[in-house]
Parts: C-alpha cells; sequence; structure tokens
C-alpha cells in the first residue's frame, strides 16, 4: 500500500466553483502534513500546511481527519489561476527519508 | 532574491555518458535535497545533506553521486549506472532540518537520454 494516495483527477470545475481534495495516508505514526501546488512543467511550491485544527489562508482550506487519516484542501470561488496539481504532503518526521509525496490531484479551473 | 537556482534547465545526454546537475541556493539552508519526478509518480528522495561534507542515501541513490563541499551547493551527478535517467530532477533546500516538510525547491533540471 502506497504512502500516501490522491485521486489523480482530473477536475474539471467552472470558476467560481468551490472543489475539494482528499488525499489518504498508510501509516498513523505521520506527524505533519503539507499541500504543494504544481503547475505544469515547473517545480512544486509550498500552499499551506496542514494543522490539527485545521486551518485557512483566504479561499483555501486545509483540514485533517487523524482518525480517519487523511487531509482535505477546500478551493471556494475556483480562479482560472488555480489550474494546476495539488501534491499531498505526509512527513513521519525521522529523516528526509520520512518524507513521503503523493502524485498529485490535477485542476482545471474552466471559464 | 533569495532562491535555488538548478542549471542546466533542459540536458540530453547519450546512453554511457555521465552529467552533473548544479543546484545552488543563497538562502542560508543547511538542508538539502534531490528528488526525481516521473510521470504518474510521486517525487522520490535520491539523496539529501543536513550539513556540508555530510550527505544519505535516499530510497533511489543507485546510479548517483552527490558533494557537499560547500553550504550552497549540492551538485548532483548522474552516472551511465543509472539504467533509466531520464527525469525531471528537482533540488531543495529547507530551514528546519531535515525533517522539515517545508521545502523550497528549484525550478528543475529535465534530462533527456537519447
Amino acid at each position: 500500500r502506497k504512502e500516501v494516495e490522491q485521486d489523480p483527477g482530473p477536475f474539471n470545475v467552472p470558476e467560481g466553483a468551490t472543489v475539494a481534495f482528499n488525499c489518504t495516508y498508510s501509516n498513523s505514526a505521520s506527524q505533519s502534513f503539507f499541500w504543494y501546488r504544481q503547475d505544469c512543467r515547473k517545480e512544486p511550491k509550498l500552499l499551506m500546511s496542514v494543522y490539527s485544527s485545521g486551518n485557512e489562508d483566504g479561499r483555501f482550506t486545509a483540514q485533517l481527519n487523524r482518525a480517519s487519516q487523511y487531509i482535505s484542501l477546500l478551493i471556494r470561488d475556483s480562479k482560472l489561476s488555480d489550474s494546476a496539481t495539488y501534491l499531498c504532503v505526509v512527513n513521519r518526521l525521522g529523516g528526509a527519508n520520512n518524507l513521503f509525496f503523493g502524485t498529485g490531484t490535477r485542476l482545471t479551473v474552466i471559464p | 532574491d533569495g532562491g535555488i537556482t538548478q542549471s542546466p534547465k533542459y540536458l540530453f545526454r547519450k546512453e554511457g555518458q555521465n552529467v552533473t546537475l548544479s543546484c545552488e541556493q543563497n538562502l542560508n539552508h543547511d538542508a538539502m535535497y534531490w528528488y526525481r519526478q516521473d510521470p504518474g509518480q510521486g517525487l522520490r528522495l535520491i539523496y539529501y545533506s543536513q550539513i556540508v561534507n555530510d550527505f544519505q542515501k535516499g530510497d533511489i541513490a543507485e546510479g548517483y553521486s552527490v558533494s557537499r563541499e560547500k553550504k550552497e551547493s549540492f551538485p548532483l551527478t548522474v552516472t551511465s549506472a543509472q539504467k533509466n535517467p531520464t527525469a525531471f530532477y528537482l533540488c531543495a533546500s529547507s530551514l528546519q532540518g531535515w525533517d522539515s516538510g517545508e521545502l523550497f525547491f528549484g525550478e528543475g533540471s529535465r534530462l533527456t537520454v537519447l
């Protein structure tokens, strides 16, 4: 079983829509969680960390469900510029070998 | 502006040749990393370094080598022993050390073996 699993999509949504992605992780010892954004043929960039209490940054909300071992990313009022691949990252701590990247969920926002 | 610079952006290599990818950062980060990204797969760790003159193998180190002679520099050599070297290579660094999930990436180097 993969450490981190994401629905690859693509998710095609109209401008202004609300869209949510989930990411599941297999190891309950995982300690910290992140969402990265990666534009086509570019490098990943940190979008936001995911805190136990959930956190919000403008139109983006991230939540963690430890009991069910998943994290989520909600994007409200989607913009064309939100089109990208969103990578889920899970950190089990104990060294760089314990940082796991999902394969990403591709989002396309349509005019 | 602070950041990570990778070069070259695109590189073509014949089979049997070694090639070195450059990675330089001016963020004053101690930890640096090399990842490989292939279509349909998550990033996979090749090597990482926490401090100068020290580095550790990641999950897929075979066929690769690195050095860390300066804090700012972490070059990756893709040797002829790497069986499937065509990939997108990403260098990264982190402020909080090797346990951090908050990485800053360079723009990547796309290697194609002909």
